[in-house]
């Protein structure tokens, strides 16, 4: 699975929507965007993924340049409980594979007051 | 609450000790996963059970031994570990054959070798 990059950390605002970017230039025309988040300690939970279209469910959106070489993950009104390491993860979807995921270090994303 | 469950939680164990690691899950899926966690690095995947088959074994040291004895359970064997295998230990699972399926991780078990 292709390579993707993250920003390191980030500052967010309690109410403000946070932007989550993710650089993704060498993704394969059969990979899928995945973003996870885990909060400390806990195991990663699913947000949200795509091929091409732009998502959006009750967590979070999720926009995907036309290129697809980039996209972001936006949590429209964060919260203290949003506070976690976020993960972006390009996956190949084959039918009858295993779901594996290579985990790179993501973004720790820190919601303050 | 995912629909994983991992025991035990927390777990001590001496480097002579055998000790297993469950999970257990209840979504119907067909394919789990082993992951681990050490400090201060990503999570890396060990092992991975496709219809109660083992497909994928990462290079993990022979002291983990897994164990898929049907496709709601997995299990990891420990025994004769080292410090350096004090980790986050995760469970996961999915759905096979479908495409933009997620998985599904347990909460861990945060395990230290003394």
């Amino acid at each position: 699975d292709a390579k993707t990059t993250q920003p390191t950390s980030m500052d967010c605002a309690e109410g403000r929507a946070a932007n989550l970017p993710c650089n993704h230039s060498t993704i394969s025309g059969n990979e899928y965007v995945y973003w996870y988040r885990q909060i400390h300690s806990q195991g990663p939970q699913y947000i949200i993924h795509g091929l091409k279209n732009n998502e959006t469910n009750e967590m979070a959106s999720l926009i995907i340049t036309e290129d697809r070489k980039s996209s972001t993950l936006i949590l429209p009104h964060a919260t203290l409980r949003d506070t976690a390491v976020y993960y972006c993860i390009l996956r190949a979807i084959n039918t009858g594979t295993a779901s594996k995921l290579t985990f790179g270090t993501g973004t720790r994303l820190q919601v303050t007051l | 609450e995912t629909g994983v469950t991992q025991t035990p939680r927390h777990l001590v164990m001496g480097m002579t000790n055998k000790k297993s690691l469950k999970c257990e899950q209840h979504l119907g899926h067909n394919a789990m996963y082993w992951y681990k966690q050490s400090a201060k690095k990503p999570l890396e995947l060990m092992f991975v059970y496709s219809l109660e088959e083992r497909v994928e074994n990462n290079s993990v040291p022979s002291r983990f031994s897994p164990e898929c004895p049907n496709s709601s359970h997995l299990f990891l064997h420990l025994h004769t570990l080292q410090p350096e295998d004090s980790a986050l230990y995760l469970c996961a699972s999915s759905h096979l054959g479908q495409t933009g399926t997620e998985a599904f991780f347990g909460q861990g078990t945060r395990l230290t070798v003394v």
